[in-house]
C-alpha cells in the first residue's frame, strides 16, 4: 500500500550522555545552516544556526559543526535532558531571505 | 521575544471547500512564507512574500492556493477549494533584513 508517512529515524541516549544528530545537505551553494527542534503539535523551533564561513559554532548545550567538504552538518546536543526529546531538523538556504529546504528529520528519545 | 501568530490552531474543513489561515508576522519583519507538513513528513516550502508580491514559489503551491497581506499585520493563505492531500500543518514565517527566520505554531488542516 501507499506510504501515507515517513517513518523518521530514531536516536535513543540515556539521560545525561551527549547526542550527536547528523544531516547531510543537498547544495554546494548554500550559505546558511540551521537546526530545529519540533515538538509534537508544534512549529519549528530555532535552535542553533551556522553560516558556511565557519566550521563550528557553540551555543548553550548545543554545538553545531559544519563540514562543506562532504556537505555535512551535525548538532552535537551536551548532557542531553528528557526534555531535549523531538524531532530534529537541518535546513539549508543559498542566501538571506531565501526558502528554507529542510532535511527528512530524526526522532531523538531520551530514555531516564 | 517576538513571535509569529497563527489562527486558527485548528481548521476542519469539507473537500471543495475554501479556507483562510492566518498568520501575523513579527512587526519589523519583512519577508513571509508558508511552509507545509504532512502528518510525518519534513517540512515543504510554499511561498514566500515580499513587498507585496510572490518572490518565489514550490510545485506545491498551484492555481489553488493565493497569499494576501491585507493590512499591515496579517499573512493569510488561502486555499480555494481543498483536497483530502492538502491535509497538513501549515506554518507561517518571517524574516527580517538578515536571517532570523521565525515559525509560528501552526494550523492544522484537516479536510474531510
Amino acid at each position: 500500500g501507499e506510504n501515507v508517512g515517513l517513518h523518521l529515524p530514531t536516536l535513543s541516549v540515556q539521560e545525561g550522555d551527549n547526542s550527536i544528530i547528523n544531516c547531510a545537505y543537498s547544495n554546494s551553494a548554500s550559505d546558511y545552516f540551521i537546526w530545529y527542534k519540533q515538538e509534537s503539535g508544534k512549529g519549528p523551533q530555532f535552535i542553533i544556526d551556522i553560516r558556511s564561513n565557519m566550521d563550528k559554532r557553540q551555543g548553550q548545550r548545543v554545538t553545531v559543526l559544519l563540514n562543506k567538504t562532504v556537505k555535512h552538518l551535525s548538532l552535537q546536543i551536551a548532557a542531553t535532558q528528557p526534555g531535549d526529546s523531538a524531532v530534529y531538523f537541518c535546513a539549508e538556504l543559498p542566501g538571506a531571505n531565501s526558502k528554507l529546504t529542510f532535511g527528512k528529520g530524526i526522532t531523538l528519545s531520551v530514555r531516564p | 521575544e517576538p513571535e509569529v501568530t497563527q489562527t486558527p490552531s485548528h481548521q476542519v474543513t469539507q473537500m471543495g471547500q475554501e479556507v483562510i489561515l492566518r498568520c501575523v508576522p513579527i512587526s519589523n519583519h519583512l519577508y513571509f512564507y508558508w511552509y507545509r507538513q504532512i502528518l510525518g513528513q519534513k517540512v515543504e516550502f510554499l511561498v514566500s512574500f515580499y513587498n507585496n508580491e510572490i518572490s518565489e514559489k514550490s510545485e506545491i503551491f498551484d492555481d489553488q492556493f493565493s497569499v494576501e497581506r491585507p493590512d499591515g499585520s496579517n499573512f493569510t493563505l488561502k486555499i480555494r477549494s481543498t483536497k483530502l492531500e492538502d491535509s497538513a500543518m501549515y506554518f507561517c514565517a518571517s524574516s527580517g533584513m538578515f536571517y532570523g527566520y521565525t515559525f509560528g505554531s501552526g494550523t492544522r488542516l484537516t479536510v474531510v
